[in-house]
């Protein structure tokens, strides 16, 4: 039981190049969610999802796209990579929607954007 | 909107002393969890405690306790008998009904030996 895990760990991009973060759980979650963590701001959702082929914006969206065709699988896409988007980036996932669920967060993925 | 506030950015106890760890929260719903989560230097984030808003005992979980204020919408971590293993980034966190968390914006806790 890997939990929830990360693609890549890290990764140095240049400013207009693309990428994927892939996130994966093996708990048979519904609820996937996208965060980002910068210093002195805690942790922002960027996009979530309810359920296999939904998805949703959170607070800070904008540059990022995701995808979630696989129930297990959670993706975050950067089409053009501003230095910005320097930041380190968590999924996780819970169970369900009741709102004492346990969120089970991954081991973040540290993107730095020249 | 609901926001989470924790107002010290940075804590520093002695091992084996206690330490109290602050958050205030903004809401008007009724039914609701708050939560701490602990975030060490390895970066991944762990569940410390929950509690429901309805149940007006406070949740502990061994050397972890807290004491939850509805009226005053506040919700304090409390670490009994600090080891070198709490040092890490604590964040506190409120959900309602809905898909969301929200999380403060932490406080780095200092063990010092």
């Amino acid at each position: 039981n890997a939990g929830v895990t990360q693609t890549p760990k890290f990764r140095v991009l240049k400013t207009g190049q693309s990428m994927t973060l892939l996130c994966a759980q093996d708990m048979n979650h519904e609820y996937m969610y996208w965060y980002r963590q910068d210093p002195g701001m805690g942790l922002r959702l960027i996009h979530y999802s309810v359920g296999e082929g939904t998805t949703a914006k959170g607070e800070v969206p904008d540059g990022y796209n995701v995808s979630r065709l696989k129930k297990q699988n959670f993706l975050l896409g950067l089409e053009s990579a501003a230095p910005s988007q320097t930041s380190v980036y968590f999924c996780a996932s819970s169970y369900a929607a009741s709102p004492g669920d346990e969120q089970f967060f991954g081991p973040g993925t540290r993107l730095t954007v020249l | 909107a609901q926001t989470v506030t924790q107002s010290q950015p940075e804590m520093s106890v002695q091992e084996a002393e206690t330490v109290t760890l602050s958050c205030t929260y903004d809401t008007s719903e009724s039914d609701y969890y708050l939560f701490w989560y602990k975030q060490p230097p390895s970066r991944q984030m762990i569940l410390v405690i929950r509690q429901e808003a309805y149940k007006q005992q406070n949740a502990t979980e061994n050397r972890f306790s807290v004491n939850f204020q509805k009226a005053a919408k506040s919700f304090s971590l409390k670490i009994s008998d600090s080891q070198l293993g709490d040092a890490a980034m604590y964040f506190c966190a409120y959900r309602s009904r809905g898909d969301k968390i929200i999380f403060g914006k932490g406080t780095r806790l200092h063990i010092l030996p």
